[in-house]
């Protein structure tokens, strides 16, 4: 079965400097995605980025990026110019084939605090 | 277009009582799937559904059953409900079921059992 770590529950970063959330995971499949979510107060999953796990080639979404290790089976966020709107829940989230499931398995999440 | 919208947003059920919880997907989202996410924890999928048939479920008993109509809404019904049922239940929706599809979520709907 596949599994999601976050090994961090919470994590604190000054405005405007970077910080990094670490994931691993587990799994037997070679095709799957990864992905990042936040979730404010307000309840709402959203999509901060995704990675394909064929992709060498690291993920960025403007001041987001991830560093995914496939064969360490790690899959770490990066947010860079850290700012208010970025504290929240974040999950790090696993994307089975139809055949195992056809689901997100979710790690247990970090709560990122943002200090002006 | 209109995102994910799950309804009601709060509720107060009694133990041993059935509730129904409803979630209209994204427009032109033909699969829906139910996750439940208990205070503090990560979301664990419940069952998804695909153009009105069961495509998946977690490891949920039968009394966590479910519906999807022609127009790709969906309800999640749980019957003789326990007090461990409380949690936030969370509806997303996605254009198909292949794997590398991005999931639209909605807000949740709380629900509490007494």
């Amino acid at each position: 079965a596949q599994t999601v770590t976050q090994s961090q529950p919470e994590m604190s970063v000054q405005e405007a400097e970077t910080v990094t959330l670490s994931c691993t995971y587990d799994t037997s499949e070679s095709d799957y995605y990864l992905f990042w979510y936040k979730q404010p107060p307000s309840r709402q999953m959203i999509l901060v980025i995704r990675q394909e796990a064929y992709k060498q080639q690291n993920a960025t979404e403007n001041r987001f990026s991830v560093n995914f290790q496939k064969a360490a089976k790690s899959f770490s966020l990066k947010i860079s110019d850290s700012q208010l709107g970025d504290a929240a829940m974040y999950f790090c989230a696993y994307r089975s084939a139809p055949e195992y499931g056809n689901k997100l398995v979710f790690g247990a999440g970090t709560i990122l605090r943002v200090k002006s | 277009e209109t995102g994910v919208t799950q309804s009601p947003t709060h509720l107060i059920k009694t133990r041993g009582q059935q509730v129904t919880l409803r979630c209209s997907s994204q427009s032109g989202h033909n699969t829906v799937s139910w996750y439940q996410q208990a205070l503090g924890q990560g979301p664990q999928f419940i069952f998804q559904y695909y153009r009105e048939e069961e495509n998946g479920r977690g490891n949920f008993p039968p009394r966590f059953s479910g519906l999807q109509f022609p127009n790709y809404s969906s309800e999640l019904n749980v019957n003789a409900l326990e007090l461990d049922d409380s949690a936030l239940y969370l509806c997303a929706s996605s254009l198909g079921t292949g794997v590398g599809y991005g999931y639209t979520f909605g807000s949740g709907t709380r629900l509490t059992v007494v």
